[in-house]
């Protein structure tokens, strides 16, 4: 199983809908959580850390599943300009005590008008 | 605002040559990072350093090298290119306790 799965989609929305994505982790002792957006040959830009708790920006949800290793974002009432791809990253303790960022492949996400 | 800034957008080398590229930071980062790109096989670390001097080897460091004389530069040195090192090359930074990479715009490199 990979340390980090998404789901690569495309997925393809009209404007004002909404759309959620997950993003599974294989490690239990994962410890922090970021979405980053990635738009087409560009590089990527964090979106929000997600927190235990949850946490909101906008139009944009995040959320933390620890008991079913994952987490969500949630986008709504989509743009044309949240077309882009999406990408979890999962950071947790390895060997030796130091902290490995591993990178999920993103989902596609285009709005449509 | 974080600014990371890379030598060449776009790059075209012959298989064999010794290639060079150049990341910049102006945030006094004590972190960074070197990753490449690939289509199906997301973002792969390379070499990252946590200090001036430092280096450690990242997921897939064969084939590569790096140096870092002084804090806001980080540059990857392919010794000999190959055709399978073409990709997109994104160069980023961290501060120290600080979880968030800030990229550079990458670099497009076409080994021939």
């Amino acid at each position: 199983r990979k340390e980090v799965e998404q789901d690569p989609g495309p997925f393809n929305v009209p404007e004002g809908a909404t759309v959620a994505f997950n993003c599974t982790y294989s490690n239990s002792a994962s410890q922090s959580f970021f979405w980053y957006r990635q738009d087409c040959r560009k590089e990527p830009k964090l979106l929000m850390s997600v927190y235990s708790s949850g946490n909101e920006d906008g139009r944009f949800t995040a959320q933390l599943n620890r008991a079913s290793q994952y987490i969500s974002l949630l986008i709504r009432d989509s743009k044309l300009s949240d077309s882009a791809t999406y990408l979890c990253v999962v950071i947790m303790n390895n060997a030796g005590n130091n902290r490995k960022l591993i990178w999920g492949l993103g989902t596609s996400l285009g709005v449509n008008p | 605002d974080v600014k990371v800034t890379q030598s060449s957008r776009y790059l075209v080398k012959r298989t064999g040559e010794k290639v060079f590229l150049e990341c910049v930071q102006d945030m006094d980062h004590e972190n960074m990072f070197w990753y490449r790109q690939d289509p199906g096989l997301g973002l792969r670390l390379i070499y990252f350093s946590y200090d001036v001097k430092m280096k450690e080897k990242g997921d897939i460091p064969e084939g590569y090298s790096v140096s870092r004389e002084k804090k806001e530069r980080f540059s990857l040195i392919l010794e000999s290119a190959s055709t399978n090192q073409t990709s997109m090359y994104l160069c980023a930074s961290s501060s120290q306790g600080e979880e968030t990479q800030y990229f550079g715009p990458g670099t497009r490199l076409l080994v021939l």
